[in-house]
């Protein structure tokens, strides 16, 4: 098993611009979510889906978009990209959204300049 | 939503010292989990533990959930162990994790 992948892992944006990180899981878990980390802030939650066709929001998900159309694909979406998004992003993936652990992606360290 | 407090936030330990990580939440989860990010930055589930206590190696976890606290036992600390340790409870049937800010620990040769 892969468990979870993520690319690419750095990416370099200019303001305005679009760009999706990928995110795939090999573990036939249903539960998958997206985190951004940024210094002194610990680990924030931007959306997450407890299954394909299924997508909720987080704490912070102003600025992207996701989609579930398979159980192993979730995509993260920055529609125009702004400063304020320069950030690792961690992709996450666990059995249910009951239960479970949690295993974590490699992570995208992304610059939006 | 859920608040998270860990302590201490900081912590330097000499090579082969015991520590104890605390995280209290604000109100009751279904479940708990301990992670550690290595100075890679890669994220590593350490224990997934509602309740009761488990141990893996030099390490240990017990959760308190009716006291709305956990604790992380690291014995004979080694410089492989220094990094970023953050608990996470969820709460409800969404599974969200809510992260606490961590405590970083430095272990020195």
């Amino acid at each position: 098993n892969a468990g979870v992948t993520q690319t690419p892992k750095f990416q370099v944006l200019k303001t305005g611009q679009s760009m999706t990180l990928q995110c795939a899981q090999d573990m036939n878990h249903e539960y998958m979510s997206w985190y951004r980390q940024d210094p002194g802030m610990g680990l924030r939650l931007i959306h997450y889906s407890v299954g394909a066709g299924i997508t909720d929001q987080g704490e912070v998900p102003n600025g992207y978009n996701v989609s579930r159309s398979t159980t192993e694909d979730f995509p993260l979406r920055l529609l125009s990209a702004a400063p304020s998004q320069t950030s690792v992003y961690f992709c996450a993936s666990r059995l249910f959204s009951t239960g479970g652990e949690q295993y974590f992606g490699p992570g995208t360290r992304l610059t939006v300049t | 939503g859920i608040q998270v407090e860990q302590s201490p936030p900081d912590l330097i330990l000499q090579e082969g010292a015991n520590s104890t990580l605390r995280c209290n939440f604000s109100d009751s989860v279904n479940n708990l989990q301990w992670f550690h990010q290595n100075p890679w930055g890669q994220l590593i589930n350490l224990f997934y533990i509602p309740s009761g206590t488990k141990q893996n190696g030099r390490l240990s976890a017990t959760t308190v959930a009716t006291e709305r606290y956990s604790l992380l036992y690291i014995s004979s600390s080694q410089t492989t162990d220094s990094g970023v340790y953050f608990c996470a409870p969820d709460s409800g049937n969404t599974g969200k994790l809510i992260f606490g800010q961590g405590t970083t620990l430095q272990v020195k040769p």
